[in-house]
């Protein structure tokens, strides 16, 4: 049973539009998301994160938003650059150790000059 | 200002043979995080290491995987009598204090196993 799902294997999106990038947990006892940013043949980058008490949380161009009603959180990215091709791993965990986190299989994130 | 350094980056090994996985670090980091990524998945935790201790295993394997972090020199993943299953990614992180909300982590460029 997969507790972070991440339903859409890639995504192409346009120089400059917005990249919408989507995730689903089960586990109600998950409390801190993460974004991870990866390219290929190399390690996953520390992108951004949210805490179960927030709803939003915004650092540049990168905003994650949280829905735990419907255990539902999205990677907002405007505007997308050709440098945001990568693939990204939303992940979570429970309060106290976020290095214990549990991961989607990643979206493909082309971004199209 | 080294990050965090695997090796080696490409390891092939025959089945039944041993491999040895090494992660060094960032500077000033004593928290070291070990995950697996299988082809075409995300990544798995397997441990959670600080100097000369193992705080969290429950991601490894009960038989054949191994690791430490001794007190000098860098953290060893060790898998021994390999299987074919065990060809993947590795990547080790590091944190400079326990990874909990508000503070990062760092991984390295992973150790890519391939057993034939």
């Amino acid at each position: 049973d997969q507790q972070v799902k991440q339903n859409s294997p890639s995504l192409s999106v346009q120089e400059g539009r917005i990249s919408i990038l989507n995730c689903d947990y089960t586990n109600s006892m998950f409390d801190y998301f993460l974004w991870y940013k990866k390219y290929p043949a190399e390690g996953p980058t520390f992108l951004i994160s949210i805490s179960s008490i927030k709803d939003k949380n915004e650092d540049g161009r990168f905003t994650v938003f949280l829905n735990k009603s419907a255990k539902h959180l999205s990677l907002h990215i405007v505007p997308s650059q050709p440098g945001d091709s990568a693939v990204y791993f939303c992940a979570a965990s429970g309060p106290t150790n976020a290095g214990k986190s549990t991961f989607g299989d990643g979206t493909t994130l082309t971004v199209k000059p | 200002n080294a990050g965090v350094m695997q090796n080696p980056r490409h390891l092939v090994r025959r089945r039944g043979q041993e491999a040895r996985l090494r992660c060094s670090p960032m500077k000033g980091h004593s928290h070291v995080y070990w995950y697996r990524q299988l082809p075409e998945e995300g990544l798995k935790f397997m441990v959670y290491l600080q100097k000369e201790n193992i705080i969290d295993e429950s991601g490894m394997p009960k038989e054949r995987f191994s690791a430490e972090f001794p007190k000098e020199g860098p953290s060893i993943l060790r898998i021994q009598q390999v299987v074919r299953g065990d060809s993947a990614a590795y990547f080790c992180a590091s944190s400079p204090e326990f990874f909990s909300p508000g503070n990062t982590i760092y991984f390295g460029e992973g150790s890519w196993l391939t057993v034939v």
